[in-house]
């Protein structure tokens, strides 16, 4: 069953502790994509990748890292100096070429106090 | 600056009848559209998408619209079921570049029985 997987649904963090989101596709996938969503806006693209061992920022990278060592694993770390980092964040892969459809994770809610 | 948008938060739509979504963007760049269906705490599911070289798209329920004039693009279901409530996402990309994708803040749609 191809898919992708985030874990944890649900995280939860103190202040000043740098923490890491998982995301694994067995799709295929060459790119793939971290976005973050806020309470009545819509996805905002953190990082993403085309290939592995290469990635670029996003609209709103500051506070956040990612690796690509595997092409199927993107993980995001969110570390303490992400003002506000308390949101559901969202994972995506897309196969590249002609196929520009992104398909998404179920999200990982990460409340940070 | 909102490149893409949705002005209608919400649509309340009786079952059976079309339900019409609409979205609005200001990058003359964009090319390629999507459409996503979300429920609370999942991620986006794509739905439908259209290329800048067609002006509609269809599958089953679903059609996309694309007046690339009017940079304005919507989308039909017809008919309408409850399960159809979700919140709609209208995104768009420049297909040559890294394929980021843009989204729109969301429409709630609630199908009545």
């Amino acid at each position: 069953d191809g898919g992708i997987t985030q874990s944890p649904k649900y995280l939860f963090r103190k202040e000043g502790q740098n923490v890491t989101l998982s995301c694994e596709q067995n799709l295929n996938h060459d790119a793939m994509y971290w976005y973050r969503q806020d309470p009545g806006q819509g996805l905002r693209l953190i990082y993403y990748s085309q290939i592995v061992n290469d990635f670029q920022k996003g609209d709103i990278a500051e506070g956040y890292s990612v690796s690509r060592e595997k092409k199927e694993s993107f993980p995001l770390t969110v570390t303490s100096a992400q003002k506000n980092p308390t949101a559901f964040y969202l994972c995506a892969s897309s196969l590249g070429g002609h196929f520009y459809e992104q398909y998404f994770g179920p999200g990982t809610r990460l409340t940070v106090t | 600056d909102q490149q893409v948008k949705q002005n209608s938060p919400s649509l309340s739509v009786q079952e059976g009848r079309i339900s019409i979504l609409n979205c609005d963007y200001t990058n003359s760049m964009f090319d390629y559209f999507l459409w996503y269906k979300k429920y609370p705490a999942e991620g986006p599911t794509f739905l439908i998408s259209i290329s800048s070289i067609k002006d509609k798209n269809e599958d089953g329920r679903f059609t996309v619209f694309l007046n690339k004039s009017a940079k304005h693009l919507s989308l039909h279901i017809v008919p309408s079921q409850p399960g159809d409530s979700a919140v709609y996402f209208c995104a768009a990309m420049v297909s040559g570049s890294a394929r980021q994708l843009t989204f729109g803040s969301g429409t709630q749609l609630t199908v009545l029985p």
